[in-house]
């Protein structure tokens, strides 16, 4: 079964610095999915990138990217030029196989962002 | 325009309680979905209905009823409540079951029982 774990409950920030999130995941798989969520304290959960396990280049949309390393089973966010608006609980997902949509959380990490 | 709706927002009732959550979507997607964020945050799916048909139930007790009269909504009804079952419930949509579907979320349900 595949697992997903983010090793870092909390994490600070000062505002317009680089902050980086690790993940990391279990599977036996080739071809698969991984998604970075965010949830900021109005509780929406809002989908912030995604990275195809087949493409080698690393997910960019504008201040977030990925370092994706498939042979560590590593997928970390990077957040450039932090915003105050990026406070909140950032998780890790893992497309689980078998045609279920059934996504695999990490436990989040929450991120404070510092003016 | 909100993409997928929960109503109510807050639910708090006693236990014993039955309660219902509905979830409607007006993104034309053929997939739902019911997640449970515990107290400490972790995000469980719960069930994932494809056209109107259940797909996954994670070994969600028998007093978890999900109801889909159409592809736009999805309604869980809560029999007999008990304190455990205190959580926020999210509703979320997607195109279609392949993994590689963007889900979109709703707002969340946060149901506090007494």
């Amino acid at each position: 079964a595949q697992t997903v774990t983010q090793s870092q409950p909390e994490m600070s920030v000062q505002e317009a610095e680089t902050v980086t999130l690790s993940c990391t995941y279990d599977t036996s798989e080739n071809n698969y999915y991984l998604f970075w969520y965010k949830q900021p304290p109005s509780r929406q959960m809002i989908l912030v990138i995604r990275q195809e396990a087949y493409k080698q280049q690393n997910a960019t949309e504008n201040r977030f990217s990925v370092n994706f390393q498939k042979a560590a089973k590593s997928f970390s966010l990077k957040i450039s030029d932090s915003q105050l608006g990026d406070t909140a609980m950032y998780f890790c997902a893992f497309g689980d196989s078998g045609n279920t949509g059934k996504l695999i959380f990490g436990q989040g990490t929450t991120l404070q962002v510092k003016p | 325009d909100t993409a997928v709706s929960q109503t109510p927002k807050y639910l708090v009732t006693q236990m014993g309680n039955d309660k219902s959550i509905k979830c409607e979507q007006n993104l034309g997607h053929d997939t739902m979905y019911w997640y449970k964020q515990d107290s400490k945050k972790f995000l469980k799916i719960m069930f994932s209905y494809n056209n109107k048909e259940l797909i996954i139930n994670e070994t969600v007790p028998n007093r978890f009823s999900p109801k889909s009269p159409d592809k736009a909504h999805l309604n869980l009804h809560i029999n007999s409540l008990e304190l455990g079952d205190s959580a926020v419930y999210f509703c979320a949509s997607s195109q279609d079951l392949h993994r590689a579907e963007t889900q979109y979320f709703g707002p969340g349900t946060r149901l506090l029982v007494l």
